[in-house]
């Protein structure tokens, strides 16, 4: 069973960029999309976008001018970088494993909540 | 972009009822793509139902999705205490675009 581990600060100044990380172990990172999804108390779930492992990725059209999803296989990470953050990105944010086969998320990050405050 | 309108926002039920959750979409939905999670509190969400219809690994039977076009069911015969959670339903067109509905509580009565 892969498990997911996000990674971040919870807390970030507004106009600045949230950077996140999911730790993929096991080495399955090279298989599967993974995808970013936050949650708040305003807005519900939200699809932030996915990465592919070859690096492909597609983004929710409302976020996309301010998101950039990376991979890095050697060490079993994917980040997360949303800039020019406001008070309307405090949520919780979780990183979720695509199953191509189900084409659902099967796997999910227990997930951490980031603030934008000053 | 495709909402998915869940209802009731609310279902209060006692242990043993049936719940019966609605999922609606505002444009056909590819069932292929139409998926169920159930979420507790301090919890990600889980998956519950894969496809519109089937159940995912460790599933109980209980739970079980129907549905096509643009409305679609997700039905749990016996509730269990540990049933009682929110549910979502969520869609996903490829390579454009992924939602999810606002959910529906199902709170023990």
């Amino acid at each position: 069973q892969v498990q997911l581990q996000e990674s971040g600060p919870g807390l970030v100044k507004p106009s600045e960029t949230l950077s996140l990380t999911c730790t993929v172990p096991g080495g399955s990172i090279s298989s599967y999309s993974w995808n970013w999804i936050r949650q708040s108390p305003e807005k519900g779930l939200e699809w932030i976008g996915y990465i592919h492992y070859s690096g492909a990725s597609t983004y929710n059209p409302s976020l996309k001018s301010r998101v950039t999803m990376s991979v890095d296989t050697s060490k079993n990470q994917v980040s997360l970088k949303l800039s020019s953050v406001t008070a309307a990105d405090t949520a919780v944010y979780y990183c979720a494993k695509w199953s191509s086969a189900w084409r659902a998320f099967d796997i999910w990050g227990q997930g951490t909540g980031v603030i934008v405050s000053s | 972009d495709i909402v998915l309108t869940q209802s009731p926002g609310t279902l209060s039920l006692s242990p043993g009822e049936r719940a019966t959750l609605s999922c609606r979409a505002s444009q056909t939905v590819d069932s292929s793509y139409l998926t169920w999670y159930q979420q507790k509190p301090g919890q990600a969400p889980r998956l519950l139902i894969y496809g519109a219809s089937s159940r995912a690994t460790g599933i109980p039977d209980r739970f079980s999705g129907s549905g096509s076009g643009t409305d679609f069911t997700l039905t749990i015969t016996r509730l269990e205490p540990e049933d009682f959670a929110v549910y979502y339903c969520q869609e996903y067109r490829e390579s454009v675009m992924l939602t999810f509905g606002g959910g529906t509580k199902v709170e023990i009565k």
